[in-house]
């Protein structure tokens, strides 16, 4: 099975600086899908970022792009310009060709004023 | 257009009880998926289906069953409920890989647990 991990339990930045936020995968796969979901307070999980394995090109959203790298198996989301409403738990996921999710323990990202 | 639903939003069990919660989706998307989540452990895969009257096994099926008789429905039973089984449980849905430009999930909003 394919296994997601996040090594930083907590984060925290200071409003309109950027923060980058680590997840590795393991797989043996070569085709897959990489996603990045943030999770406020109010528990909804909330699509910030989507990645495809076959495409080169990092993705980007706004305030919100990716560092993918293919070979070494990470996938980093960057925050640019943060705001307080950035704070929130966020997940790094994978889905696999056999269209099972599989999740990080997630990453608590503190917005300082 | 109400996407991904869960009833209810709260509920308090004693150990030994049971109950089901329902899910319920308005996108048409053919699967369907049960997690849990908890504290330091993200979001774990209970089971899941591929489509109307299929279910599988996902990480920790125990202690859970799972029904899908129809598209749009996707039920979590807890036979005997355990403090074990205390936890926030979300359903999500998507599209198969392929099928759609769209290759995420869509998350409802979740189900506060709490087996005393």
């Amino acid at each position: 099975a394919q296994t997601v991990t996040q090594s930083q339990p907590e984060m925290s930045v200071q409003e309109a600086e950027t923060v980058t936020l680590s997840c590795t995968y393991d797989t043996s796969e070569s085709d897959y899908y990489l996603f990045w979901y943030k999770q406020p307070p109010s528990r909804q999980m909330i699509l910030v970022i989507r990645q495809e394995a076959y495409k080169q090109q990092n993705a980007t959203e706004n305030r919100f792009s990716v560092n993918f790298q293919k070979a070494a198996k990470s996938f980093s989301l960057k925050i640019s310009d943060s705001q307080l409403g950035d704070a929130a738990m966020y997940f790094c996921a994978y889905r696999s060709t056999g269209n099972q999710f599989y999740f990080g323990t997630g990453t608590s990202l503190t917005v300082i004023p | 257009n109400a996407g991904v639903t869960q009833t209810p939003k709260f509920r308090v069990l004693k150990t030994g009880q049971s109950m089901t919660l329902l899910c319920a989706q308005d996108m048409n998307h053919e699967y369907m998926y049960w997690y849990r989540q908890d504290p330091g452990m993200g979001l774990r895969l209970i089971h899941y289906s591929v489509g109307e009257g299929t279910t599988a096994k996902g990480e920790v099926p125990d202690g859970y069953n799972v029904s899908r008789l129809k598209k749009q429905n996707f039920l979590l039973g807890l036979e005997s409920a355990a403090p074990s089984q205390t936890s926030v449980y979300f359903c999500a849905s998507s599209y198969p890989l392929g099928l759609a430009e769209e290759e995420t999930q869509y998350f409802g909003p979740g189900t506060r647990l709490l087996v005393l």
